[in-house]
Formats: C-alpha cells, sequence, structure tokens
C-alpha cells in the first residue's frame, strides 16, 4: 500500500523555485524519506534522501517537518529538463521502495 | 561507470511465447528487484532479491518468475506472457543496509509488448 501522498501534478515557472510537496503521515521513527524523478520513460533516479534533518545537494533541497509527517522538495530555479514525475518514498527496513504515482511537474518557459 | 544494464530494451512478443528480461549491476549490490509500470498506477514491485538464492513476492507477482543463482543477475521470466503483461518494466539494485544512504539504481527500462 502506498505509504506517501502526493499532488497528482504541478507547474512551474522556469526559473522559479519548484516546491513539491509530500505528506507520509504514518512514517516511523527509522524510516528514511527518499526522492527520485522520472524523466519520460527512463529509469528513475536518485535526487536526496533524507531522515529527520533538512538536507541539500547539488539537485535539490529537502525539507522535513518536525512531526516527520510531512516533507518539501525544492528545486531551487527550476529549468526545462526538471520536467518530470517526481516520487516521494518512505523506505521501510529491508529495502523495499514503494512508489506512488508522483507528481508530474511541468517547467513552463 | 556504476550501472544497472536490462535487456533487451523493446520487446513484441506472442501471447504464451515463453521469455525472460536480463538485468545485470556492476555495483556487488545485494538487493535486486523488478517492477512494473503501467499508466497510472505508477511502479508495483515484481519481486525482489535480498541475496543470492533468496528471492520473494512484491505486490505483483502473478504470472512472473525470477531467480537469483549470481549476485549480479536478476532475471525476470515470463513463463506464459499474457496481454496484461504488456508494460514497461524496470529492474533496480541497491545495497542491503537499513540505515543511512540507500539508494536504488534502476536500469533504462524493458517496453513489453504481448500480442
Amino acid at each position: 500500500d502506498a505509504k506517501t501522498t502526493q499532488p497528482p501534478s504541478m507547474d512551474c515557472a522556469e526559473g522559479r523555485a519548484a516546491n513539491l510537496p509530500c505528506n507520509h503521515s504514518t512514517i516511523s521513527g527509522n524510516e528514511y524519506v527518499y526522492w527520485y524523478r522520472q524523466i519520460h520513460s527512463q529509469g528513475p533516479q536518485y535526487i536526496i534522501h533524507g531522515l529527520k534533518n533538512n538536507e541539500t545537494n547539488e539537485m535539490a533541497s529537502l525539507i522535513i517537518t518536525e512531526d516527520r509527517k510531512s516533507s518539501t522538495l525544492i528545486l531551487p530555479h527550476a529549468t526545462l529538463r526538471d520536467t518530470a514525475v517526481y516520487y516521494c518514498i518512505v523506505r521501510e527496513s529491508g529495502n523495499q521502495f514503494y512508489f506512488g504515482t508522483g507528481t508530474s511537474l511541468t517547467v513552463i518557459p | 561507470e556504476a550501472q544497472v544494464t536490462q535487456n533487451p530494451r523493446y520487446l513484441i512478443t506472442v501471447t504464451g511465447k515463453k521469455l525472460t528480461v536480463t538485468c545485470s549491476q556492476n555495483m556487488n549490490h545485494e538487493y535486486m528487484s523488478w517492477y512494473r509500470q503501467d499508466p497510472g498506477l505508477g511502479l508495483r514491485q515484481i519481486y525482489y532479491s535480498m541475496n543470492v538464492e533468496v528471492t520473494d513476492k512484491g505486490d505483483v507477482p502473478e504470472g512472473y518468475k525470477v531467480s537469483r543463482k549470481e549476485k549480479r543477475n536478476f532475471p525476470l521470466i515470463l513463463e506464459s506472457p499474457s496481454p496484461n503483461q504488456t508494460s514497461l518494466y524496470f529492474c533496480a539494485s541497491s545495497l542491503y543496509r537499513t540505515e543511512g544512504r540507500n539508494e536504488a539504481f534502476f536500469g533504462q527500462g524493458t517496453r513489453l509488448t504481448v500480442v
């Protein structure tokens, strides 16, 4: 069963920050939040992950609320190449990844 | 280069004709899995393997078989394909780790059509 909830689609203007929300209200204390994206029909690509603290890497930032029941992926300056489906995933022990249907992000010129 | 390689990338076959989709990874990962992706349904896990000779069913295992005789290979077998198995298939691998960073690496996909 899906453990995360994401809006089905979002638009973002090119050059602006894209903020993609995710709800994971049933997350347990040792479960990580991962974000992946899938461009067209290519294999999903890892973006970032976190446990409790906010995280930043060269691709994005991840903001996790203090109660860990939701998170936001931030693409600081969206480009047309960021148009993709973004998946928020809560990882169980045993390495199973449960993908939902994700958020289809369209970056508009 | 670290990668997961699937073959073939595209396949059209007829109902009932056995086929195998191969998956190989060069990262010495313990964990491997197969997903299928259908419009509106996202990625659903078919089977997974936590190490050599250890496999288990995912969410949609019916009509599929897998084997894990070697650490690097995890083939997906369709003994008698049916049209409802027409889909986009992905293989993935990762370390078997319950703590810390543990991203999965995905292959480029196999688009299967069963007529």
